[in-house]
């Protein structure tokens, strides 16, 4: 069964950094484009980040390119997004998402759970 | 690229066809249009890929068209489980943005 299962959200205070995860499991990892799609509560998808399978290729909302890092390690089967300079309108639930493609995007068509990531003082 | 999705809600009864509209600001090709189902505190679930290809298990009540920068979905006859938000998104040029929404409300 493909499973997707992130960790690393919670309570950060503004300015601070966390660490998202995801762990991947049941489909090749390396084939495929990953990415981190968030949700302010009450709101609708907002695009974060991808990567592309080789981890060569990477793609960043304006919102927060320069401050967020994503990161893929094939050899565990997982994806990372660094969180730094965090911002009360960074507070959502961050879901990581498989891409049918390997290189360039074409549909997200497995989601985890998602992982709630909170900014506030 | 932003995406205007309309409407903002659509309120229906069980077996009425629903249709909902995802505009962009440019012109993309069809291959990178897709279509997201959301329940009420549920993941996103991909339901249509390049603009008309339905994802594996999605029903053939669920159907994509569209070119150009005019998408369509359309639920050919409404059931109580469609009810939930509707997102489009593009992946032509990244950042690869979704739309607002649309809420469809089954009555």
């Amino acid at each position: 069964e493909v499973q997707l299962l992130e960790s690393g959200g919670g309570l950060v205070q503004p300015g601070g950094s966390l660490r998202l995860s995801c762990a991947a499991s049941g489909f090749t990892f390396s084939s495929h484009v990953m990415t981190w799609v968030r949700q302010a509560p009450g709101k609708g998808l907002e695009y974060v980040s991808g990567i592309s399978g080789s981890g060569g290729d990477t793609y960043y909302a304006g919102s927060v390119k320069g401050r967020f890092t994503i990161s893929r390690d094939n050899s565990k089967n997982t994806l990372y997004l660094q969180m730094n300079s965090l911002r009360a309108d960074d507070t959502a639930v961050y879901y990581c998402a498989k891409d049918q493609a390997t290189a360039w995007p074409y549909g997200l068509d497995v989601w985890g759970q998602g992982t709630t990531v909170t900014v506030s003082s | 690229i932003v995406l205007t999705q309309s409407p903002d809600t659509l309120s229906l009864s069980p077996g009425e066809r629903a249709t909902l509209s995802c505009r962009a600001s440019q012109i993309l090709s069809s291959t990178y249009l897709a279509w997201y189902q959301q329940r009420p505190g549920q993941a996103p679930r991909l339901l249509i890929y390049a603009a008309s290809s339905r994802a594996t298990g999605i029903p053939d009540r669920f159907s994509g068209s569209g070119s150009g920068a005019d998408f369509t979905l359309t639920i050919s006859r409404l059931e109580p489980e469609d009810s939930a938000v509707y997102y489009c998104q593009q992946h032509a040029t990244s950042p690869f943005t979704f739309g607002p929404g649309t809420k469809v409300h089954i009555k």
